[in-house]
């Protein structure tokens, strides 16, 4: 099993710009989520879902968007990219809501 | 708000001590805590998980405990190895089974040979 797959790795964008970021994960986890990583911030959650079809928003969700039309793909959208979107995303899923989550290697974004 | 609290302060010891790291969390009724590990530049890798019914769980050199009375959880690394050393998250899941995950900011451990 590949586990949760990123990509890209790395990413510059312009501001204004927009880009999907990809998500996928083998293990027939239902529930998936997207964090952003800061220097002194922690992990916050973006966007979940539960299942195919049903997403709901994070603790910040202002800027993307998210589907999810397979149990496999969860793909972050950022609409306009800006500066402060400048950040390392992971993509996570879990077999349960209860249950640990596996994380992806992340992708690292700068926005100029 | 809901606010969970980790030391910000590295934490230094020497190799073969114990290691305890803190989280805290107020404003939060968590039914399950988690506890994770992240190297430098790569994503976090689940470790241990606590039930709110669960004062204790242990797994090989890792102990953690929860007190939901105290809103606390120790995490603890006996015999602890320079390979040990690393970032160190807790995590809280509320009552609903979403999936939905709060986390600290972590504590690093740095364990000198």
């Amino acid at each position: 099993n590949a586990g949760v797959t990123q990509t890209p790795k790395f990413q510059v964008l312009k501001t204004g710009q927009s880009m999907t970021l990809q998500c996928a994960q083998d293990m027939n986890h239902e529930y998936m989520s997207w964090y952003r990583q800061d220097p002194g911030m922690g992990l916050r959650l973006i966007h979940y879902s539960v299942g195919a079809g049903i997403t709901d928003q994070g603790e910040v969700p202002n800027g993307y968007n998210v589907s999810r039309s397979t149990t496999e793909d969860f793909p972050l959208r950022l609409l306009s990219a800006a500066p402060s979107q400048t950040s390392v995303y992971f993509c996570a899923s879990s077999y349960s809501g209860g249950g640990g989550q596996f994380f992806g290697p992340g992708t690292r974004l700068t926005v100029l | 708000s809901q606010k969970i609290e980790q030391n910000s302060e590295a934490l230094n010891i020497q190799e073969g001590k114990t290691a305890t790291l803190t989280c805290n969390y107020t404003n939060y009724s968590p039914a399950y805590l988690q506890w994770y590990r992240q190297d430098p530049g790569r994503g976090p890798v689940f470790l241990l998980l606590i039930r709110e019914n669960e004062k204790e769980k242990r797994k090989e050199r890792l102990k953690v405990t929860f007190d939901t009375t105290l809103k606390q959880s120790l995490f603890h690394i006996t015999a602890s190895q320079p390979a040990d050393s690393a970032t160190y998250l807790c995590a809280l899941r509320g009552p609903s089974n979403t999936g939905k995950l709060i986390f600290g900011q972590g504590t690093t451990l740095q364990v000198k040979p």
